[in-house]
C-alpha cells in the first residue's frame, strides 16, 4: 500500500512562471490536504478538498493559487506567475475520512521544495 | 481561530536523558492532538497523538499528556537516543484535519 506520493520532489521555476504540484492520495483516502512550510517554520495549511470540491480553503493566498481534486487523477495546487516568495516546500496529507470523522490521522507526502529564482 | 505556542523553540539533552517539550493551545473546541517527527528534507510523520477525552498515552519510550482545563499537552521522550535528533511539532485540530501546527522544537541528542 503506497503511501502519499507527491512529485515531482524539487521544482525551479522562474519569476513570473507557472507551478504545478501533484499528490496522490494513500489507496482508499478521499480527502485531501495541502500544507506549506517555509524554512525553519511550522507547516502553515492551506486547502482541504474532497474529490471534485474544495471544502475549505481558508488557508490560501487569495491571488495565484488554485487547488483542484478531480474525480480521477491526483490533486493538483497550481501556482501562477510565481514569486521568490512562494518558495517553500508544500506537503500534502491525505486521510480516509474527513469532517465529522473520529479518525483523523493525516499522512504525509514527501512534499515538493519549489524553488523560484 | 486555533493558535498553537511550543517550547521550547531548540533543546539539546545528553544521551540517556528526557526530554519534554510543551504547547498550548487557544480553542477549547479542539479535541485532537497530535505530534509530528521530521528528519531535515524529509516529511512529517506522525508519532503520537491524543485525543481530548483521554489524559495521557504512551507508546514505548513516548508519551503525551494533556490537559484540557489549561489548554496545553506535552510530549515526553525518555531514554533518549541520537536518532531521536529531529524537529518536533505538536498540532491541535477541530473537527476535521485542519491542523494547526505549533512552531517547532529542534531536538539534539548528543552520545
Amino acid at each position: 500500500n503506497a503511501g502519499v506520493m507527491q512529485n515531482p520532489r524539487h521544482l525551479v521555476r522562474r519569476r513570473g512562471q507557472e507551478a504545478r504540484l501533484r499528490c496522490s492520495p494513500m489507496k482508499g483516502h478521499s480527502h485531501v490536504y495541502w500544507y506549506r512550510q517555509l524554512p525553519e517554520e511550522g507547516l502553515k495549511f492551506m486547502v482541504y478538498l474532497q474529490k471534485e470540491n474544495i471544502i475549505d480553503e481558508s488557508g490560501m493566498p487569495k491571488e495565484r493559487f488554485s487547488a483542484e481534486f478531480p474525480k480521477e487523477g491526483p490533486s493538483i495546487l497550481r501556482i501562477q506567475q510565481v514569486v521568490r516568495g512562494d518558495s517553500a516546500a508544500y506537503f500534502c496529507a491525505s486521510s480516509p475520512r474527513g469532517q465529522g470523522s473520529t479518525n483523523e490521522k493525516l499522512f504525509f507526502g514527501s512534499g515538493t521544495q519549489l524553488s523560484v529564482l | 481561530g486555533e493558535n498553537v505556542e511550543q517550547h521550547p523553540s531548540t533543546l539539546s539533552v545528553q544521551e540517556g536523558d528526557s526530554a519534554v517539550i510543551k504547547c498550548t493551545y487557544s480553542d477549547s473546541a479542539s479535541n485532537y492532538f497530535p505530534w509530528y517527527k521530521q528528519e531535515l528534507g524529509k516529511r512529517p510523520q506522525l508519532i503520537i497523538d491524543i485525543r481530548s477525552n483521554v489524559g495521557e498515552k504512551k507508546d514505548q519510550r513516548i508519551a503525551v499528556t494533556l490537559n484540557k482545563t489549561a489548554k496545553h499537552f506535552s510530549l515526553h521522550i525518555t531514554e533518549t537516543q541520537p536518532e531521536d535528533s529531529a524537529v518536533y511539532f505538536c498540532a491541535a485540530a477541530t473537527g476535521f484535519q485542519k491542523l494547526v501546527f505549533g512552531t517547532g522544537t529542534r531536538l539534539l541528542v548528543s552520545p
